[in-house]
């Protein structure tokens, strides 16, 4: 079974530079997530979707972030413009649902973003 | 809001020795807990979790039970490996109002052989 892919890998930028990271879940994958872990810290939700749906989008800084899930599969998390403060890995994650017998997340490898 | 508190770390043990990393949470009703773990290199993947009080979570020797009354998930292991060196996440889900996935700050294991 084919896992949940990231791309890219890593990403360096300057900031107010703009940035996209894309996430493919795995196949039949209801729920997708995106969070952000800062280098020492747990990962933060930043967004939720339930097939492209928004769930929880309160941690998400909109006047700079934003999140789509085309067609209910992939994502893609846009950044514009960045700050220093946004260096993080950035992950996502997806599970089967929200029930608590779909609850496991997959993550993926996650992009590290460093601003500049 | 909810939350999950877990002992700083890095936390270096002897192989062969006894783990314990503390985790308790704070959320309104019946959450499920979970413990995840980040190797060197690799992604988050979930190591055990348990959905109702006093259920107890276990998986490649690792336990953990979910103590209502403390509201707290430790996480135990009899007999660490170097193999279990690690970023352990205690995290919860609430399973009402928005069912999020909220995470503590990990803690780092070191195991010396």
């Amino acid at each position: 079974e084919a896992g949940v892919a990231q791309s890219p890998r890593y990403k360096i930028i300057e900031k107010r530079q703009s940035v996209a990271f894309w996430c493919n879940p795995i196949s039949g994958h209801a729920t997708l997530y995106w969070y952000q872990q800062i280098l020492g810290q747990g990962p933060k939700l930043l967004i939720q979707f339930q097939n492209n749906g928004v769930v929880d989008d309160s941690q998400l800084p909109k006047d700079r972030f934003s999140a789509e899930r085309l067609k209910g599969v992939d994502s893609t998390l846009k950044i514009q413009p960045a700050k220093l403060e946004d260096s993080a890995v950035y992950l996502c994650a997806s599970s089967l649902g929200v029930g608590r017998e779909n609850e496991k997340l997959f993550f993926g490898s996650g992009t590290q973003l460093s601003v500049l | 809001g909810d939350s999950v508190t877990q002992m700083e770390g890095p936390v270096t043990l002897s192989e062969e020795a006894f783990l314990t990393i503390n985790c308790t949470y704070t959320a309104t009703g019946y959450p499920s807990l979970f413990w995840y773990v980040q190797y060197p290199g690799e992604g988050l993947q979930l190591l055990l979790k348990a959905t109702k009080a006093d259920d107890k979570g276990s998986n490649k020797g690792f336990e953990a039970t979910y103590r209502k009354e403390t509201t707290s998930f430790h996480l135990e292991k009899g007999s660490v490996q170097v193999s279990d060196s690690a970023v352990y996440f205690c995290a919860l889900k609430r399973n009402t109002g928005g069912f999020k996935t909220i995470f503590g700050a990990g803690t780092r294991l070191f195991v010396k052989a």
